[in-house]
């Protein structure tokens, strides 16, 4: 098993709809949890940080962690085709070693 | 949020050339730096970690001899492909966390697309 899944997508969506990215994992011991964004042929960037449960928000995006399910989220409210990237999910119990998720390839059509 | 870049940006070389990768923190104090490799459409894969001042800790599977860590200050590691082949055409990524600012999490560079003919 994997320590964390992550839908490869491709997801395809209108211009303005709300994106749901999803990650879930098996070690109940993460406490830090990132969501990237990547860019084609670029380097990922940090979009959200989130320390243990709750929720963050950030202009258009929100990012939940819910450790009793281990299952985190990042919406996307009104999306924009500038949107349209890979995401990743990326976790770990410190910093020296993150664990990510295949990345889910978001395409949003104007 | 802190800046890291890398150069070169993309690099072609002959096979059996060493290629030398740099990675810098520009505005925060990298304690440990981080070198990812990507292939296409796939995630991030750790080679190694290397904090200032230490030899790097390499990934099972990863070759120490084949590709050198530096980190001889707290903003710059250098990660050297020696003796290149084809196999090791990739995007090579690094990050870093530290102090001043770069604490919080990783911060990814713009990444190395490495050719190797």
């Amino acid at each position: 098993q994997k320590e964390v899944e992550q839908d490869p997508g491709p997801l395809s969506v209108p211009e303005g709809a709300i994106v749901s990215l999803n990650c879930t994992y098996s070690n109940s011991a993460f406490q830090y949890f990132m969501w990237y964004r990547q860019y084609s042929r670029k380097g990922p960037e940090l979009l959200m940080y989130t320390y243990s449960s709750g929720n963050k928000e950030d202009g258009r995006f929100t990012a939940q962690v819910d450790k009793s399910s281990k299952y985190i989220s990042l919406f996307i409210r009104d999306s924009q085709p500038s949107d349209s990237a890979t995401y990743l999910c990326a976790m770990g119990s410190n910093f020296n070693k993150f664990y990510f998720g295949s990345g889910t390839k978001l395409n949003v059509k104007p | 949020g802190a800046v890291v870049s890398q150069h070169p940006s993309r690099v072609i070389c002959k096979s059996g050339t060493s290629v030398k990768i740099e990675c810098r923190s520009l505005d925060f104090q990298a304690t440990t730096m981080f070198w990812y490799r990507q292939f296409p459409k796939q995630s991030l894969m750790l080679m190694a970690t290397s904090n200032e001042g230490s030899k790097a800790t390499y990934e099972q599977g990863v070759e120490k001899d084949k590709f050198l860590i530096n980190h001889a200050s707290l903003t710059l590691s250098t990660l050297t492909v020696t003796s290149a082949h084809p196999e090791d055409s990739s995007f090579y990524i690094c990050s870093a966390t530290g102090r001043g600012g770069g604490g919080e999490t990783q911060y990814f560079g713009p990444g190395t697309r490495l050719l190797v003919l």
